[in-house]
């Protein structure tokens, strides 16, 4: 029962690098998001999807791509990376509508940028 | 824009013993959801109870209660029987039934179990 699979779990960068945080669901959920988490200011939500082909920024976009190919994939892009996007991401998927609006949850990934 | 309030950002309590946690959001819907989840040091988000604005009775899940005031905008949290396994930090969020259907989360209360 994987659940919402995210990787890696940890990645050091150096400022200006780019990289690809990776999210995949087996739960057939049309939506899925990006959080990111830092002390005192709980999940702000980046980007998020309500199906394939289907995105849209959330409070804190900048800085990050998404994309949606597939219901099951939904990779977040770093393309410079810069100190302040050090954090703990999560991705979190969800059914749409007629749902109970439980968030599944992936493990989270640290990230750390110098 | 809808936004979740969690004022204390710490919180203490016995073992055995029982505490609220307390959560306010401000939002202009009739429908939408509350919840509240639970995170431990492993990091992972875990749902500890959710509930429906349009259903009237407090949602419980075992030690696990839910004070909800929906003309107040309020929705507090209590543990009863407090066991070191619930020490984390607890996330108040909101889910609105409109549009996207985004999660906003508060800011989150980190909760120790004194033995």
């Amino acid at each position: 029962n994987a659940g919402v699979t995210q990787t890696p779990k940890f990645q050091v960068l150096k400022t200006g690098q780019s990289m690809t945080l990776q999210c995949a669901q087996d739960m057939n959920h049309e939506y899925m998001s990006w959080y990111r988490q830092d002390p005192g200011m709980g999940l702000r939500l980046i980007h998020y999807s309500v199906g394939a082909g289907i995105t849209d920024q959330g409070e804190v976009p900048n800085g990050y791509n998404v994309s949606r190919s597939t219901t099951e994939d939904f990779p977040l892009r770093l393309l410079s990376a810069a100190p302040s996007q050090t954090s703990v991401y999560f991705c979190a998927s969800s059914y749409w509508r007629g749902n109970t609006g439980e968030l599944f949850f992936g493990e989270g990934s640290r990230l750390t940028v110098l | 824009a809808q936004t979740v309030t969690q004022s204390q950002p710490e919180m203490s309590v016995q073992e055995a013993e029982t505490v609220t946690l307390s959560c306010t959001y401000d939002t202009s819907e009739s429908d939408y959801y509350l919840f509240w989840y639970k995170q431990p040091p492993s990091r992972q988000m875990i749902l500890v109870i959710r509930q429906e604005a349009y259903k009237q009775q407090n949602a419980t899940e075992n030690r696990f209660s839910v004070n909800f005031q929906k003309a107040a905008k309020s929705f507090s949290l209590k543990i009863s029987d407090s066991q070191l396994g619930d020490a984390a930090m607890y996330f108040c969020a909101y889910r609105t039934f409109q549009g996207a259907q985004k999660l906003v989360f508060g800011q989150g209360t980190r909760l120790t179990i004194n033995p």
